[in-house]
Protein backbone atom coordinates (compact mmCIF):
# COMPACT_ATOMS: atom_id res chain seq x y z
CA UNK A 1 0.00 0.00 0.00
CA UNK A 2 1.03 3.61 -0.38
CA UNK A 3 3.56 4.77 2.31
CA UNK A 4 3.13 8.29 4.03
CA UNK A 5 6.01 9.72 5.61
CA UNK A 6 6.09 12.74 7.81
CA UNK A 7 8.98 15.18 9.00
CA UNK A 8 10.41 15.78 11.39
CA UNK A 9 8.98 14.02 13.83
CA UNK A 10 9.20 16.12 16.77
CA UNK A 11 9.21 20.15 16.62
CA UNK A 12 9.61 22.59 19.40
CA UNK A 13 9.17 25.96 19.03
CA UNK A 14 9.20 29.67 20.50
CA UNK A 15 5.90 31.39 20.21
CA UNK A 16 6.08 33.63 16.98
CA UNK A 17 8.34 31.52 14.98
CA UNK A 18 7.49 29.83 11.58
CA UNK A 19 7.93 26.61 10.97
CA UNK A 20 7.27 23.97 7.72
CA UNK A 21 5.68 20.65 7.63
CA UNK A 22 6.38 18.24 5.26
CA UNK A 23 4.77 15.18 4.20
CA UNK A 24 5.92 12.48 1.25
CA UNK A 25 3.57 9.90 -0.44
CA UNK A 26 4.98 7.17 -2.51
CA UNK A 27 2.31 7.04 -5.17
CA UNK A 28 -0.44 8.97 -7.09
CA UNK A 29 -3.44 10.37 -4.67
CA UNK A 30 -6.71 11.29 -5.50
CA UNK A 31 -7.09 13.11 -1.88
CA UNK A 32 -4.99 14.79 0.39
CA UNK A 33 -5.99 16.12 3.82
CA UNK A 34 -4.23 18.34 6.72
CA UNK A 35 -4.93 17.42 10.39
CA UNK A 36 -4.53 18.93 13.17
CA UNK A 37 -5.03 16.74 16.36
CA UNK A 38 -5.37 19.09 19.71
CA UNK A 39 -4.36 17.99 23.40
CA UNK A 40 -7.67 16.30 23.64
CA UNK A 41 -7.54 14.06 20.90
CA UNK A 42 -9.75 15.36 18.25
CA UNK A 43 -8.88 15.55 14.77
CA UNK A 44 -9.41 19.34 13.25
CA UNK A 45 -8.90 19.53 9.48
CA UNK A 46 -6.95 21.78 8.36
CA UNK A 47 -6.72 21.70 4.39
CA UNK A 48 -7.99 19.63 1.79
CA UNK A 49 -5.40 20.02 -1.19
CA UNK A 50 -4.52 17.15 -3.33
CA UNK A 51 -3.13 19.57 -5.24
CA UNK A 52 -2.29 23.78 -5.66
CA UNK A 53 -1.75 25.89 -2.58
CA UNK A 54 -4.47 27.35 0.07
CA UNK A 55 -4.13 29.74 2.64
CA UNK A 56 -6.23 30.41 5.81
CA UNK A 57 -4.77 32.58 8.29
CA UNK A 58 -1.14 31.73 9.68
CA UNK A 59 -1.81 28.30 8.03
CA UNK A 60 -0.80 27.66 4.31
CA UNK A 61 -0.39 24.12 2.50
CA UNK A 62 1.08 23.36 -0.86
CA UNK A 63 0.88 19.99 -2.42
CA UNK A 64 3.20 19.13 -5.62
CA UNK A 65 1.22 15.85 -6.57
CA UNK A 66 3.80 15.27 -9.54
CA UNK A 67 6.47 14.92 -6.94
CA UNK A 68 4.80 13.66 -4.33
CA UNK A 69 4.90 15.51 -1.32
CA UNK A 70 3.32 18.72 0.91
CA UNK A 71 3.93 21.12 3.19
CA UNK A 72 2.10 22.79 6.00
CA UNK A 73 3.85 26.65 7.12
CA UNK A 74 2.74 27.74 10.00
CA UNK A 75 3.37 31.01 10.94
CA UNK A 76 3.84 33.38 13.85
CA UNK A 77 2.99 30.28 15.77
CA UNK A 78 1.40 30.67 19.28
CA UNK A 79 0.52 28.02 22.08
CA UNK A 80 -2.25 26.97 20.65
CA UNK A 81 -0.69 25.27 17.99
CA UNK A 82 0.64 22.44 19.76
CA UNK A 83 -0.45 19.41 19.21
CA UNK A 84 0.63 16.72 16.10
CA UNK A 85 -0.13 17.19 12.82
CA UNK A 86 -1.19 14.55 10.58
CA UNK A 87 -0.66 14.51 6.59
CA UNK A 88 -3.66 11.65 5.21
CA UNK A 89 -3.96 10.71 2.09
CA UNK A 90 -6.95 8.25 -0.40
CA UNK A 91 -4.18 6.53 -2.59
CA UNK A 92 -4.78 6.40 -6.46
CA UNK A 93 -6.23 3.11 -6.08
CA UNK A 94 -6.94 2.20 -3.15
CA UNK A 95 -10.63 2.67 -1.98
CA UNK A 96 -11.39 5.43 -0.27
CA UNK A 97 -9.74 5.15 3.23
CA UNK A 98 -7.47 7.61 4.38
CA UNK A 99 -3.84 6.67 4.86
CA UNK A 100 -2.05 9.04 7.99
CA UNK A 101 1.58 9.55 8.29
CA UNK A 102 3.13 8.85 11.58
CA UNK A 103 2.58 12.90 12.23
CA UNK A 104 4.76 15.74 13.60
CA UNK A 105 4.47 16.53 17.59
CA UNK A 106 4.49 19.98 17.92
CA UNK A 107 5.45 22.40 20.93
CA UNK A 108 5.33 25.56 21.02
CA UNK A 109 6.55 27.65 24.27
CA UNK A 110 5.52 31.15 25.30
CA UNK B 1 -25.98 16.88 14.18
CA UNK B 2 -23.22 19.98 13.56
CA UNK B 3 -20.19 17.67 13.76
CA UNK B 4 -19.59 13.79 14.09
CA UNK B 5 -20.30 12.52 17.43
CA UNK B 6 -19.22 9.24 19.56
CA UNK B 7 -20.60 7.50 22.19
CA UNK B 8 -18.91 7.12 25.19
CA UNK B 9 -16.00 9.25 25.20
CA UNK B 10 -14.66 6.92 27.50
CA UNK B 11 -14.73 2.92 27.99
CA UNK B 12 -12.79 1.09 30.36
CA UNK B 13 -13.51 -2.80 30.41
CA UNK B 14 -11.98 -6.31 31.50
CA UNK B 15 -10.11 -8.45 29.29
CA UNK B 16 -12.82 -10.53 27.93
CA UNK B 17 -15.90 -8.76 27.87
CA UNK B 18 -18.05 -7.15 24.80
CA UNK B 19 -18.24 -3.45 24.14
CA UNK B 20 -19.81 -1.62 21.78
CA UNK B 21 -18.81 1.80 20.21
CA UNK B 22 -21.58 4.36 19.03
CA UNK B 23 -20.93 6.70 16.37
CA UNK B 24 -23.64 9.33 14.75
CA UNK B 25 -22.37 10.96 11.56
CA UNK B 26 -22.99 14.84 9.96
CA UNK B 27 -26.36 14.47 9.03
CA UNK B 28 -26.90 13.81 5.16
CA UNK B 29 -23.94 12.21 5.41
CA UNK B 30 -24.10 9.13 3.34
CA UNK B 31 -20.51 7.74 4.28
CA UNK B 32 -19.38 6.42 7.23
CA UNK B 33 -15.65 5.06 8.61
CA UNK B 34 -14.28 3.78 11.26
CA UNK B 35 -10.46 4.14 12.31
CA UNK B 36 -8.16 3.39 15.33
CA UNK B 37 -5.42 4.91 16.63
CA UNK B 38 -3.29 3.57 18.79
CA UNK B 39 -0.60 5.78 21.08
CA UNK B 40 1.81 7.69 19.03
CA UNK B 41 0.88 6.69 15.94
CA UNK B 42 -1.42 8.02 13.13
CA UNK B 43 -5.30 6.18 12.83
CA UNK B 44 -5.87 3.46 10.54
CA UNK B 45 -8.39 2.54 8.81
CA UNK B 46 -11.07 -0.11 9.71
CA UNK B 47 -14.08 -0.41 8.01
CA UNK B 48 -16.53 2.18 5.49
CA UNK B 49 -20.15 2.46 5.09
CA UNK B 50 -22.01 3.61 1.94
CA UNK B 51 -25.49 4.00 3.01
CA UNK B 52 -26.19 0.60 4.94
CA UNK B 53 -24.09 -1.40 3.63
CA UNK B 54 -19.87 -2.27 4.79
CA UNK B 55 -18.53 -1.88 1.21
CA UNK B 56 -14.77 -1.76 2.60
CA UNK B 57 -13.87 -3.83 6.00
CA UNK B 58 -10.58 -5.06 4.71
CA UNK B 59 -8.99 -2.82 7.94
CA UNK B 60 -10.75 -5.03 10.39
CA UNK B 61 -8.60 -6.97 12.47
CA UNK B 62 -9.95 -10.07 13.02
CA UNK B 63 -13.61 -11.68 13.55
CA UNK B 64 -14.14 -10.05 16.89
CA UNK B 65 -14.49 -6.66 15.35
CA UNK B 66 -17.76 -6.55 13.86
CA UNK B 67 -19.96 -2.87 12.90
CA UNK B 68 -23.35 -2.54 11.40
CA UNK B 69 -25.17 0.61 10.29
CA UNK B 70 -29.01 -0.28 9.92
CA UNK B 71 -30.62 2.55 8.59
CA UNK B 72 -27.59 4.28 6.88
CA UNK B 73 -27.01 7.00 9.83
CA UNK B 74 -25.73 5.82 13.50
CA UNK B 75 -23.12 2.91 13.11
CA UNK B 76 -22.00 1.06 16.09
CA UNK B 77 -18.80 -0.73 16.38
CA UNK B 78 -18.92 -3.71 18.29
CA UNK B 79 -15.86 -6.04 19.88
CA UNK B 80 -16.20 -9.45 21.15
CA UNK B 81 -14.17 -11.19 24.14
CA UNK B 82 -11.91 -7.96 24.10
CA UNK B 83 -8.06 -8.31 24.61
CA UNK B 84 -5.75 -6.08 26.29
CA UNK B 85 -4.25 -4.61 22.86
CA UNK B 86 -7.85 -3.72 21.53
CA UNK B 87 -6.76 -0.69 23.96
CA UNK B 88 -6.77 2.70 21.63
CA UNK B 89 -8.73 5.57 20.59
CA UNK B 90 -11.79 4.98 18.33
CA UNK B 91 -12.17 7.20 15.72
CA UNK B 92 -15.14 7.76 13.45
CA UNK B 93 -15.76 10.10 10.43
CA UNK B 94 -17.94 10.90 7.63
CA UNK B 95 -18.34 12.33 4.65
CA UNK B 96 -20.88 13.54 2.11
CA UNK B 97 -21.13 10.68 -0.44
CA UNK B 98 -17.68 8.60 0.12
CA UNK B 99 -16.58 10.36 -3.40
CA UNK B 100 -12.78 10.15 -3.33
CA UNK B 101 -12.07 13.52 -3.41
CA UNK B 102 -14.38 14.02 -0.60
CA UNK B 103 -13.02 15.84 3.03
CA UNK B 104 -13.26 13.49 5.63
CA UNK B 105 -14.86 14.81 9.59
CA UNK B 106 -13.60 13.37 12.62
CA UNK B 107 -15.53 12.90 15.38
CA UNK B 108 -13.81 13.05 18.97
CA UNK B 109 -13.52 9.86 19.54
CA UNK B 110 -14.13 6.96 22.27
CA UNK B 111 -10.53 5.94 24.23
CA UNK B 112 -11.07 2.55 24.88
CA UNK B 113 -8.77 0.71 27.71
CA UNK B 114 -9.24 -3.19 28.23
CA UNK B 115 -7.62 -4.18 31.94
Amino acid sequence: GIQVEQSPPDLILQEGANSTLRCNFSDSVNNLQWFHQNPWGQLINLFYIPSGTKQNGRLSATTVATERYSLLYISSSQTTDSGVYFCAVIAGNAGNMLTFGGGTRLMVKP
Amino acid sequence: GAGVSQTPSNKVTEKGKYVELRCDPISGHTALYWYRQSLGQGPEFLIYFQGTGAADDSGLPNDRFFAVRPEGSVSTLKIQRTERGDSAVYLCASSLTGGLRETQYFGPGTRLLVL
